[in-house]
């Protein structure tokens, strides 16, 4: 079955607002990554956990193996950060579920 | 900066056909993934390969098979293509596994079987 809930699936921000998307995990993943799915069609690296919190910039992760879950949070978010965002969690060895994508639209 | 390469981008074909998709990775990484992202746009794993051995052979149909000829390269051929092979294939590297290491992705093949 789907070991990883993504949500949510589709969400439209104001720029200069901010929000939260999260991955809910159905079993105790080692570790996390964030990409964001450019316009030419690019997964590009935001953010690698195995645990805690990590800050790039405008853009915020946490993961929490016990807890099951990873969130990534976006702050003052400009028009550049539309795309669609992915996590993907490692379940051990060489094998990794994506989730199933959050389409971001940043309006003016 | 793109560092996997993939090619071709798109490529049309007609079912029963052999297709064959290169990809390339200039950053020494030890491991390479083959990845199909459905219609549904979700991302699943194919293949890997680390220094030349298959690691990970997920239950894809046998008409798909990695071919390898030096880590740096992954190419995936499909003997005789279906309409349900339609999807985007995508190359990543991994410096190690995955569980400690970042994956890195080429930009993609898009295929369409008519």
């Amino acid at each position: 079955g789907d070991q990883v809930e993504q949500s949510p699936s589709a969400l439209s921000l104001h720029e200069g607002t901010g929000s939260a998307l999260r991955c809910n995990f159905t079993t105790t993943m080692r570790a996390v990554q964030w990409f964001r799915k450019n316009s030419r069609g690019s997964l590009i690296n935001l953010f690698y956990l195995a645990s805690g919190t990590k800050e790039n910039g405008r853009l915020k992760s946490a993961f929490d193996s016990k807890e099951r879950y990873s969130t990534l949070h976006i702050r003052d978010a400009q028009l550049e950060d539309s795309g669609t965002y992915f996590c993907a969690a490692a379940t051990g060895g060489y094998k990794v579920v994506f989730g199933s994508g959050t389409r971001l639209l940043v309006s003016p | 900066e793109t560092a996997v390469f993939q090619t071709p981008n798109y490529h049309v074909t007609q079912v029963g056909n052999e297709v064959s998709f290169n990809c390339k990775q200039t950053l020494g990484h030890d491991t390479m993934y083959w990845y199909k992202q459905d219609s549904k746009k979700l991302l699943k794993i194919m293949f890997s390969y680390n220094n030349k051995q298959l690691i990970v052979n997920e239950t894809v149909p046998r008409r798909f098979s990695p071919q390898s000829s030096d880590k740096a390269h992954l190419n995936l051929r499909i003997k005789s293509v279906e309409p349900e092979d339609s999807a985007v294939y995508l190359c990543a590297s991994s410096s190690g596994t995955i569980s400690n290491e970042r994956l890195f992705f080429g930009h993609g093949t898009k295929l369409s079987v008519l």
